[in-house]
């Protein structure tokens, strides 16, 4: 089976850096990826890493360690509009994304 | 461009009734998926299906039936509802199977809320 952790809530200042982990356990790792979703809205996918290294996006970077099967997402110079709740998903077979239960980041002033 | 689309949005129903939610894709993707989502939960897979006229059980399977008749739907179907399908339902898409892997991209829709009393 599949499993990931993540921390249920993070709180960060506007304008600061956070760091929301992921750890995994899957057979057939293929890639991690990043999702983000507000309130009652539909998840939008922020980003994949399939190899180990950094990716980044814009304010947001992604990191993946398939040897420690772990991985992060990075969002820097935080917005109120970042405040959302952020998923990290496995793909093992490469039929499906398994997702984490989610960490729910809130951007203060 | 309407991308990913579900049918209906909202519905109650009562214990033991039965209901189909319709996911419509118009990007021709091969992968469609539905997902349910509760509290605390994230999201689950339910079922999956890698192509027209294949499903696939996901983890959490029991109680619903799917069907992919045509390449651009993928219907979830509640045969006999029960108050724990109280949830929120989205319907994803993805490119064929090499795409997936490269991207790991879902488009997903924007929920149906069911409510089971």
């Amino acid at each position: 089976g599949q499993s990931l952790e993540q921390p249920s809530e993070v709180t960060a200042v506007e304008g600061a850096i956070v760091q929301i982990n992921c750890t995994y356990q899957t057979s057939g790792f293929y890639g991690l990826s990043w999702y983000q979703q507000h309130d009652g809205g539909a998840p939008t996918f922020l980003s994949y890493n399939a190899l180990d290294g950094l990716e980044e996006t814009g304010r947001f970077s992604s990191f993946l360690s398939r040897s420690d099967s772990y991985g992060y997402l990075l969002l820097q110079e935080l917005q109120m509009k970042d405040s959302a709740s952020y998923f990290c998903a496995v793909s093992g077979s490469g039929y499906a994304l398994n997702f984490g239960k989610g960490t729910s980041l809130l951007v203060t002033p | 461009n309407a991308g990913v689309t579900q049918t209906p949005k909202f519905r109650v129903l009562k214990t033991g009734q039965s209901m189909t939610l319709l996911c419509a894709q118009d990007m021709n993707h091969e992968y469609m998926y539905w997902y349910r989502q509760d509290p605390g939960m994230g999201l689950r897979l339910i079922h999956y299906s890698v192509g027209e006229g294949t499903t696939a059980k996901g983890e959490v399977p029991d109680g619903y039936n799917v069907s992919r008749l045509k390449k651009q739907n993928f219907l979830l179907g509640l045969e006999s509802a029960a108050p724990s399908q109280t949830s929120v339902y989205f319907c994803a898409s993805s490119y064929w199977r090499d795409r997936a892997i490269n991207t790991g991209e879902l488009f997903f829709g924007e929920g149906s809320r069911l409510t089971v009393l």
